[in-house]
């Protein structure tokens, strides 16, 4: 296993399309986190998921974000009509419990 | 609430130790981790410890838990120059979610 993958490592957009970004954890992992991290941040969280469920979401989490893990693997996360505000490392995690390991993250650049 | 600190940088040469610091708000944290991240990518994990610990050493590694003082330390022994990164620290709470609250990171500057 190679660890947390995630697709596409950039993507540029422009203001108000939609986007989509997908995540496959390390296989057996049933926790699925994202996060998003500005420049000079650390992570923020957004949500998490145990297998399937989405358990817990953040407020930083608008209207325009949403998430899914079907069938309790890889996750995807899109955001609609894309904000400049919204450019930002958007890193996926997964853990089998205490422990979460961090994929390369997608930069999204929205202009 | 939850809130952990940390100073923005620290350049220490190429031999010496490396300490960053790290305070944090919530004393119900479960675990409290150091990761790292090098420019462009994500983040390693490169130590954690249950915060009914106080030591924990691995390697190069030591990590240093005040619970009274909220306060938690990574100390790299014999620095090198592929250990400059940032260096964030971060603490989960509970058995549920295991939501991770991180530092805003301190960049570490190896001179050689």
């Amino acid at each position: 296993d190679t660890g947390v993958s995630q697709d596409p490592r950039h993507k540029i957009t422009k203001r108000g399309q939609n986007v989509t970004f997908r995540c496959d954890p390390i296989s057996e992992h049933n926790r699925l986190y994202w996060y998003r991290q500005t420049l000079g941040q650390g992570p923020e969280f957004l949500t998490y998921f145990q297998n399937e469920a989405q358990l817990e979401k953040s407020r930083l989490l608008s209207d325009r974000f949403s998430a899914e893990r079907p069938k309790g693997s890889f996750s995807t996360l899109e955001i609609q009509r894309t904000e400049q505000g919204d450019s930002a490392m958007y890193l996926c995690a997964s853990s089998p419990g205490a422990e979460a390991f961090f994929g390369q993250g997608t930069r999204l650049t929205v202009v | 609430g939850e809130d952990v600190e940390q100073s923005l940088f620290l350049s220490v040469r190429e031999g010496d130790s490396s300490v960053i610091n790290c305070t944090y708000t919530d004393s119900s944290s479960t675990y409290l981790y150091w990761y790292k991240q090098e420019p462009g990518a994500g983040l390693q994990l490169l130590t954690y410890i249950f915060s009914n610990m106080d030591m924990k050493q691995d390697q190069r590694l030591t990590v240093l838990l005040n619970k009274k003082d909220k306060h938690l330390s990574l100390r790299i022994a014999d620095t090198q120059t592929g250990d400059s990164a940032i260096y964030f620290c971060a603490e989960s709470f509970g058995s549920g979610t295991y939501k991770y609250i991180f530092g805003t990171g301190t960049r570490l500057k190896v001179l050689a």
